[in-house]
């Protein structure tokens, strides 16, 4: 597709349970991104890739959180033993490094995670 | 104090109106301003982009960044139902593919 793919679109899962986020950029875009996004608090940065640099992982807000990009594309966010405060959206976006439109992040629709 | 403040609404004006949407932020560093719209369960999508001070115009929509006050707005114009939808300001420091800080967004609703 044209567009930012993100699946599952929707996961509902019991506490304590892994769960896996898959997203599937733009083909040609270099950077890669997750965000999170939970009611009333914006978008969180989670964590960055840039084509083979090491990633980003400022915004990840514990060890439970890892992500990794396979072969400069597709990216996989993983939640270990979930909590109750990691129901969110999370979002994947990319980007052309460089791009003339300086800060032209190009959003997927985001994964509705409920941890139950 | 959070580095980019934005009112979270809900903003709710009549078809036609003029909106004004704003942020505040407080890190001087940022250079490069930008304001999405984000449609219900949709990812946000870029608006507006700016970079430094000063106004752009894109149709019914002007961004103005006054980099004095640390303070960014997004006016539209002859406001559409269309137009519905969450507004969320982000910057960001540097030219590269670093990512945005954004603020929390604005809930706006165009009643018809």
């Amino acid at each position: 597709g044209a567009g930012v793919s993100q699946s599952p679109s929707n996961k509902v899962t019991e506490k304590g349970k892994d769960v896996e986020l898959r997203c599937d950029p733009i083909s040609g875009h270099t950077a890669l991104y997750w965000y999170r996004q939970s009611l009333g608090q914006g978008l969180e940065f989670l964590i960055y890739f840039q084509g083979n640099s090491a990633p980003d992982k400022s915004g990840l807000p514990s060890d439970r959180f890892s992500a990794e990009r396979t072969g400069g594309s597709v990216s996989t966010l993983t939640i270990q033993r979930t909590q109750q405060e990691d129901s969110a959206v999370y979002l994947c976006a990319s980007s052309l490094f460089s791009s003339g439109r300086s800060g032209e992040l190009f959003f997927g629709e985001g994964s509705r995670l409920t941890v139950l | 104090q959070k580095e980019v403040e934005q009112d979270p609404g809900p903003l709710s004006v009549p078809e036609g109106a003029i909106v004004s949407l704003n942020c505040t932020y407080s890190n001087s560093a940022f250079q490069y301003f930008m304001w999405y719209r984000q449609y219900s369960r949709k990812g946000p999508e870029l608006l507006m982009y700016t970079y430094s001070s000063g106004n752009k115009e894109d149709g019914r929509f002007t961004a103005q960044v006054d980099k004095s006050s640390k303070y960014i707005s997004l006016f539209i114009r002859d406001s559409q139902p269309s137009d519905s939808a969450t507004y969320l300001c982000a910057m960001k420091k540097g030219g590269g593919a670093d990512g945005l800080t954004f603020g929390k967004g604005t809930h706006l609703i165009i009643q018809p």
